[in-house]
């Protein structure tokens, strides 16, 4: 089956800070979607991305869908300490990746 | 107004025990999932429910069983609880099979 590959698997950065974290699948995908879960909520879609190449930004937050179609990206710029969570990429079929777990010092 | 909401919030029962947790949504989807996060917190799809008809049973013990009564509603029935069930459950719904989904706030389920 596919197979998810999430990096990194946890990040601790101090407020302010840029944050970066990818997904890379084994084979070819047509969607990339990107989701955060608060403690103790369910997870929240951040972006959808249906193209190769494509770049798409929600507020701080932007993310990229790979040119080999096999992996996407997801930034978030001046970090705040609202942005503690878990974030989660998913495929096709609903696949997700194991999570980076952001954690924002103030 | 909740787009999907879950019941129970919490559940605690014994091994053995059989339990149900509800799920709705009133988007007006026509996809609905029930996912399993462990205490890793690593998300797996379980069944996908498309106009009520099952698209997608993963490999999950046939002790799960959805039922989908109408478009808004699918529920979770879980027969003879064993300790490994302990997870949280989500549902979600999508407005297609396989796209953007709205997640409920989940039900805790512990097994003792």
């Amino acid at each position: 089956g596919q197979q998810l590959n999430q990096s990194p698997q946890s990040m601790f950065i101090q407020e302010g800070e840029d944050v970066s974290m990818n997904c890379t699948s084994s084979s070819i995908f047509n969607t990339w979607l990107w989701y955060k879960q608060d403690p103790g909520e369910g997870p929240v879609l951040l972006i959808a991305l249906y193209k190769a190449g494509e770049l798409t930004s929600n507020g701080r937050l932007t993310a990229q869908f790979g040119t080999t179609r096999k992996d996407s990206f997801l930034n978030i710029s001046a970090s705040i300490p609202s942005d503690v969570g878990i974030y989660f990429c998913a495929g096709p079929h609903m696949r997700f990746g194991a999570g980076t777990r952001l954690t924002v010092k103030p | 107004d909740t787009a999907v909401s879950q019941t129970p919030k919490y559940l605690v029962t014994q091994m053995g025990n059989d339990k149900s947790i509800k799920c709705e949504q009133n988007l007006g989807h026509d996809t609905m999932y029930w996912y399993k996060q462990d205490s890793k917190k690593f998300l797996k799809i379980m069944f996908s429910y498309n106009n009520k008809e099952l698209i997608i049973n993963e490999t999950v013990p046939n002790r799960f069983s959805p039922k989908s009564p109408d478009k808004a509603h699918l529920n979770l029935h879980i027969n003879s609880l064993e300790l490994g069930d302990s997870a949280v459950y989500f549902c979600a719904s999508s407005h297609r099979s396989y796209n953007e989904q709205f997640f409920g706030p989940g039900t805790r389920l512990t097994v003792l």
